[in-house]
């Protein structure tokens, strides 16, 4: 089955940029979506469709997918951004959504 | 604005089954869109239960079907999910999820989650 790969951590300087991985075989050819998750609090989507935001979502926040991995960018770290990221993919190989291992960002 | 809300027993008892609701305002779920269950163990990642298209086809992760059960109420426009045979393996934050996208879904819409604790 599909297997997606995220490091589990990434840590930033606030005011710098943050990348945060996903890899799987081939994922350029999927639509990769990106939540945010803090302590206590249910996901947010905060990228669709590998590099749409939905309303609401600031522009420092960006995606891209290519190859083997997909990033998700984000510009400008502030302490708020601390959270952990998951990215998400649909398996067409057993039709049902699958989720990254998730990566927990710490802003420095 | 769309809204859903998860409700159900907090703690259930091993080898019973697990029942929850989830309520959604704002929007008609017999109207469309794919309807989710995730779920959330204590300090780990997100997976996903299973989902019921509004046309009411249900879909299952393979690990969890043979206990998993998920239908729809229009009338009172929520969705139930029911999983049997719970051990404590099972403990966790359960997420109801509204679901865009088709074919390649994304869950944009979420409730705030429900902990459900399996202990006797």
């Amino acid at each position: 089955s599909y297997v997606l790969t995220q490091p589990p951590s990434v840590s930033v300087a606030p005011g710098q940029t943050a990348r945060i991985t996903c890899g799987g075989n081939n994922i350029g050819s999927k639509s990769v979506h990106w939540y945010q998750q803090k302590p206590g609090q249910a996901p947010v989507l905060v990228v669709y469709d590998d590099s749409d935001r939905p309303s609401g979502i600031p522009e420092r926040f960006s995606g891209s997918n290519s190859g083997n991995t997909a990033t998700l960018t984000i510009s400008r770290v502030e302490a708020g951004d601390e959270a952990d990221y998951y990215c998400q993919v649909w398996d067409s190989s057993s039709d049902h959504p699958l989720f990254g291992g998730g990566t927990k960002l710490t802003v420095l | 604005q769309v809204q859903l809300q998860e409700s159900g027993p907090g703690l259930v008892k091993p080898s019973e089954t697990l029942s929850l609701t989830c309520a959604v305002s704002g929007y008609s779920i017999s109207s469309g869109y794919y309807w989710g269950w995730i779920r959330q163990p204590p300090g780990k990642g997100l997976e996903w239960i299973g989902s019921i298209y509004h046309s009411g086809s249900t879909y299952y992760n393979p690990s969890l079907k043979s206990r998993v059960t998920i239908s729809v109420d229009t009338s009172k426009n929520q969705f139930s999910l029911k999983l049997s045979s719970v051990t404590a393996a099972d403990t966790a934050v359960y997420y109801c999820a509204r679901g865009d996208g088709i074919p390649e879904i994304y869950f944009d819409y979420w409730g705030q989650g429900t902990l459900v604790t399996v202990s006797s």
